[in-house]
């Protein structure tokens, strides 16, 4: 089957580092984004990974290790203003087309 | 920039309306997408379309029709609404070639009563 595990909830400090782990299981894994969605509004892209490693990109970083089904999203220097959920989503390929699944999604409250 | 647009961000209708959702793009985007999203459960896919008159199912397309008569614009249509679609209704739109990334309307808080 389709899964995919986030935590719920989580907090952090102004200024501090957070990290929201996501693991997968899916039977046809062709890549994994990161969204983040302020309440009330649209999900926006963050990441994109689809080889082994460490993407960064200013504040935000992502990583994914396809062997262990697993990826994370690192914020840096973490403002008030990344208070948001954060949605992890598989692109699966599913009878010749590509699918998102996404994962609950982990709400994030950054406190001063 | 992308700009994906719904025609309603709240709506109210009784159980057994008919109701249409619009959801228009800009980027002469391909492939567009319906979602509902539900708190504990994330994002669900009930319909894609990946061309003009073209619709697939996702996964939880029960209750719900498409129309893509134009590429631009994509409507997820609820014959007999019920109060279990009380939802939050997403449109996105992605283009075919990579990357796929798909870009979101800002949602339609559907209530049923």
């Amino acid at each position: 089957g389709q899964n995919i595990d986030q935590p719920t909830e989580m907090t952090a400090t102004e200024g501090a580092i957070v990290q929201i782990n996501c693991t997968y299981q899916t039977s046809g894994f062709n890549g994994l984004f990161w969204y983040q969605q302020h309440a009330g509004e649209a999900p926006t892209f963050l990441s994109y990974n689809v080889l082994d490693g460490l993407e960064e990109k200013g504040r935000f970083s992502s990583f994914l290790s396809r062997s262990k089904g697993y990826s994370y999203l690192l914020l840096k220097e973490l403002q008030m203003k990344d208070s948001a959920s954060y949605l992890c989503a598989v692109r699966d390929q599913d009878g010749g087309y590509n699918k998102l699944i996404f994962g609950a999604g982990t709400r994030l409250a950054v406190h001063p | 920039d992308v700009k994906v647009t719904q025609s309603s961000r709240y709506l109210v209708k009784r159980t057994g309306e008919k109701v249409f959702l619009e959801c228009v793009q800009d980027m002469d985007h391909e492939n567009m997408f319906w979602y509902r999203q539900d708190p504990g459960l994330g994002l669900r896919l009930i319909y894609f379309s990946y061309d003009v008159k073209m619709k697939e199912k996702g996964d939880i397309p029960e209750g719900y029709s498409v129309s893509r008569e134009k590429k631009e614009r994509f409507s997820l249509i609820l014959e007999s609404a019920s109060t279990n679609q009380t939802s939050m209704y997403l449109c996105a739109s992605s283009r075919t070639r990579f990357p796929d990334t798909q870009y979101f309307g800002p949602g339609t808080r559907l209530t049923v009563l």
